[in-house]
């Protein structure tokens, strides 16, 4: 089952900051947080993950919170492309099943 | 990044009828991988693991006689519906992770859309 919540929706203008939080208020010390996005009938795209600190790559940042239970999403400077459904899953490194929640549709408006 | 294949990308078919869909790891090989369901404007639903060389893993819920998976090398996994009907009409997704570890994301196949008559 997932273990995360997101909100169901949520609008960015072109060009400025997306910021997509999500609450894991379980999250086990072993649980890493991945995020994938999934544009219109097309598969999931992996973005990025953490453990506890923050990450950043070519994508996005991730933002974890010192007690784990919640982390953001940052897209520094979103554009038209970037309006898709954006999920975050906890699970194991060591762990097999991602289980997707009901995720954050993200529209970037122009 | 990890390229994992599906084909075909669409098939219509007629109820009463089996359609097989294909999943491929194309540049890396995968002890494991999972079939997911999307129903529109759904969530991506685990239906089972697949694992090389033995039974695959189904969720609660999940006919396995229906959805029929074989793994048979580390570079294919197979999904078969049998026995199709309208409501098995749905967005069929797998996806694999690299055998020997890795950081461990899962990397999906763009995803297969299939219709009933």
């Amino acid at each position: 089952d997932a273990k995360t919540t997101q909100p169901t929706s949520m609008d960015c203008a072109e060009g400025r900051a997306a910021n997509l939080p999500c609450n894991h208020s379980t999250i086990s010390g072993n649980e890493y947080v991945y995020w994938y996005r999934q544009i219109h009938s097309q598969g999931p795209q992996y973005i990025i993950h953490g453990l506890k600190n923050n990450e950043t790559n070519e994508m996005a940042s991730l933002i974890i919170t010192e007690d784990r239970k919640s982390s953001t999403l940052i897209l520094p400077h979103a554009t038209l492309r970037d309006t898709a459904v954006y999920y975050c899953i906890v699970r194991s490194n060591t762990g097999n099943q991602f289980y997707f929640g009901t995720g954050t549709s993200l529209t970037v408006i122009p | 990044g990890a390229v994992v294949s599906q084909h075909p990308s669409w098939v219509i078919c007629k109820s009463g009828t089996s359609v097989k869909i294909e999943c491929r790891s194309l540049d890396f090989q995968a002890t494991t991988m999972f079939w997911y369901r999307q129903f529109p404007k759904q969530s991506l639903m685990l239906m089972a693991t697949s694992n090389e060389g033995s039974k695959a893993t189904y969720e609660q819920g999940v006919e396995k006689d229906k959805f029929l998976i074989n793994h048979a090398s580390l570079t294919l996994s197979t999904l078969t519906v049998t026995s199709a009907h309208p409501e098995d009409s749905s967005f069929y997704i797998c996806s694999a992770r690299p055998s020997g570890g890795g950081t461990g994301e899962l990397f999906f196949g763009e995803g297969s859309r299939l219709t009933v008559l």
